[in-house]
């Protein structure tokens, strides 16, 4: 079948600190993979995407790599904020563009200290 | 209205009541989905709608639990005889289906439900 799994959390880092947050995937077909984010009192949103082995995902310093050869998307950001304190949840999608739906992994909360 | 609506935002029932939870999904958009989102299991995808299509219905935990949509556009998740184990917040997301789409999500802000 079709899973994600995440590294559990919570993960909790100094400001400043590296951010690695690990995403393996099991797929039935070639999937789109996704980071989608849900900030405290808000609804998931996406963070970043990549469609295709090898692509590279960013957004707001955060970056994702697709492979396919280690069936993994890891999560990484250079130097968290305070304001990254979230929870984060890795996801895939067989035929997204035909309306497929996700499949998410379990979330992983990070929390960022001053 | 600019983004997924739901409603209500909170609701407390007894066990053995059934429930209805309501989502008004962004305008224009086409697929409307639900999740739930329990405490240490993820987000759990329920049911999903699509034009005219016949719902996926393989994620709906049992038969207490169905969903439609009306005029596709509103959505409406109801849970008959709620179970303790029903506990959960219920998000719903709309896409758009077509050329030049992101496969992006938009998720309401979630129903959270607790049955006593």
């Amino acid at each position: 079948g079709n899973s994600v799994t995440q590294m559990e959390g919570p993960v909790t880092l100094s400001e400043e600190a590296f951010l690695t947050i690990n995403c393996t995937y099991t797929a039935t077909g070639y999937p789109s993979l996704f980071w989608y984010v849900q900030y405290p009192g808000e609804g998931l949103q996406l963070l970043l995407k990549a469609t295709k082995a090898d692509d590279k995902g960013s957004n707001k310093g955060f970056e994702a790599t697709y492979r396919k050869e280690t069936t993994s998307f890891h999560l990484e950001k250079g130097s968290v904020q305070v304001s990254d304190s979230a929870v984060y949840f890795c996801a895939l999608s067989l035929f997204y563009n035909q309306g497929g739906k996700l499949i998410f992994g379990q979330g992983t909360e990070l929390s960022v200290k001053p | 209205g600019a983004g997924v609506s739901q409603s209500p935002s909170n609701k407390v029932t007894e066990k053995g009541k059934d429930v209805e939870l309501r989502c008004d999904p962004i305008s224009g958009h086409t697929a409307l989905y639900w999740y739930r989102q329990s405490l240490g299991q993820g987000l759990e995808f329920l049911i999903y709608f699509q034009g005219n299509s016949a719902p996926d219905k393989s994620g709906l935990p049992s038969d207490r639990f169905s969903a439609e949509r009306t005029g596709g556009s509103v959505s409406t998740l109801t849970i008959q005889r709620t179970q303790q184990e029903d506990s959960a917040v219920y998000l719903c997301a709309s896409s758009f289906i077509g050329t030049g789409i992101t496969g992006e999500l938009f998720f309401g802000e979630g129903s959270r439900l607790t049955v006593l």
